[in-house]
């Protein structure tokens, strides 16, 4: 499909156990970013990717999370040590960046985890 | 990180009626965005508004940026069934690169 894609739909995990969550953004588009939506609430930012630059992991919550984003395209949020807290639903965009309307972030389904 | 003030954080209606929702803030934002979130699905654009003061409408639905661009405001008119689902705000701050902060939700519920 042409939309953002992501996998799991659905995790559930032990606490401690480590998580992969994997992203695959619209083709084309250079900035990818991750967002955490607990139960009821809005979405909180984790981390952005644009082309080569740096990361701004400026959201992530802890030194637990981590992301990377390989060939400019897949991007993977992996969770180490799961805690019950980090239960929520995974969310991920993609835009383009250096155009009108170059913040339209479109948005995956989304990845449900559920730690135990 | 910082939220937005977005309300009613639900509503009830009939279908046929009118709805709004609001955002505000206290910081100035450059951009507004209004999505639309169905169940088990992630949130799906609905307006873009990227100058204080313009209105913008997508079929039944008109967004505004405010003048003092700390707030805007989403109506849906005539209401039908299918506008069930939680919309939610976003904005983006000239001092925060490409980082939306996004409000909490309204839950929209409409009675046929």
């Amino acid at each position: 499909g042409a939309g953002v894609s992501q996998s799991p739909s659905n995790k559930v995990t032990e606490k401690g156990k480590d998580v992969e969550l994997r992203c695959d953004p619209i083709s084309g588009h250079t900035a990818l970013y991750w967002y955490r939506q607990s139960l009821g609430q809005g979405l909180e930012f984790l981390i952005y990717f644009q082309g080569n630059s740096a990361p701004d992991k400026s959201g992530l919550p802890s030194d637990r999370f981590s992301a990377e984003r390989t060939g400019g395209s897949v991007s993977t949020l992996t969770i180490q040590r799961t805690q019950q807290e980090d239960s929520a639903v995974y969310l991920c965009a993609s835009s383009l960046v250096g155009t009108s309307g170059a913040y339209t972030q479109y948005f995956g389904p989304g990845t449900r985890l559920t730690v135990l | 990180g910082q939220q937005l003030n977005q309300s009613p954080q639900s509503m009830f209606i009939q279908e046929g009626e009118d709805v709004s929702m609001n955002c505000t803030s206290s910081s100035i934002f450059n951009t507004w965005l209004w999505y639309k979130q169905d169940p088990g699905e992630g949130p799906v654009l609905l307006i873009a508004l990227y100058k204080a003061g313009e209105l913008t409408s997508n079929g039944r639905l008109t967004a505004q940026f405010g003048i003092t661009r700390k707030d805007s405001f989403l109506n849906i008119s005539a209401s039908i069934p299918s506008d069930v689902g939680i919309y939610f705000c976003a904005g983006l701050r000239e001092t925060s690169g490409s980082r939306l902060t996004f409000g909490e939700g309204t839950q929209l519920t409409v009675n046929p």
